[in-house]
């Protein structure tokens, strides 16, 4: 059946600081993750990816860190702007026959830059 | 420039009228996906195929069809039998099982 909408959870940032998106995943085989940007109205944009042979991985302002150990993905967004306003979800791909390929994305966070 | 295309970008549908979204990349994505979205949520699967003349159910298919005649194209269509139409509407392609997805601008679908 279908869900009752949820408000996402949101975080504020003043624009110019650091933003920090946290993503719990709940495949412990899965070994490639994906952060997207998704802006009003619009499909998802990718942002950045890292594989599981990796725990960091850095991108123009953005930087990825993977703890396998507990399962956590995080997204930091250096030096905030107000057109880093978006959802932003995090995804993540398993290496069993039955998900393959397919992508099992969080239900995202609500990132919003105040002046 | 390459790139995935849903059109249209809205659509009205009446009670009991089926409707087809369109879905084209010339990305030469071998695989494509259907998604939901609904208001304050993430993405749910409806269908995906891994290569022409072949696509599978994804966790939300109940209501909807697919085909895959072209590498090129997955239209979906919304059924009458789908009861909660209205929704977000993106289609995604891959260039393999093991690579992100690429998204279009999505198809906003409302029921009158």
């Amino acid at each position: 059946g279908e869900s009752v909408g949820l408000h996402l959870p949101t975080l504020s940032v003043q624009e110019g600081d650091n933003s920090i998106i946290n993503c719990a995943y709940s495949n412990s085989a899965s070994d490639y993750f994906i952060w997207y940007k998704q802006e009003s109205g619009k499909g998802p944009q990718f942002i950045i990816d890292i594989r599981s042979n990796m725990d960091k991985r850095q991108g123009q302002r953005v930087t990825v860190l993977l703890n396998k150990t507990v399962k956590h993905l995080s997204l930091q967004i250096a030096a905030t702007q107000p057109g880093d306003s978006a959802v932003y979800f995090c995804a993540e791909k398993g290496m069993t026959t039955d998900s393959w390929g397919k992508l099992q994305f969080g239900a995202g966070t609500q990132v919003v830059v105040t002046p | 420039d390459g790139g995935i295309t849903q059109s249209p970008k809205y659509l009205f549908r009446k009670e009991g009228q089926n409707v087809t979204l369109s879905c084209e990349q010339n990305l030469n994505h071998d695989a494509m996906y259907w998604y939901r979205q609904d208001p304050g949520q993430g993405l749910r699967l409806i269908y995906y195929s891994q290569i022409v003349n072949d696509f599978q159910k994804g966790d939300i298919a109940e209501g909807y069809s697919v085909s895959r005649e072209k590498k090129e194209s997955f239209p979906l269509t919304v059924t009458s039998a789908q009861k909660n139409p209205t929704a977000f509407y993106l289609c995604a392609s891959s260039i393999g099982w093991n690579y992100g997805y690429t998204f279009g601008s999505g198809t906003r679908l409302t029921v009158v």
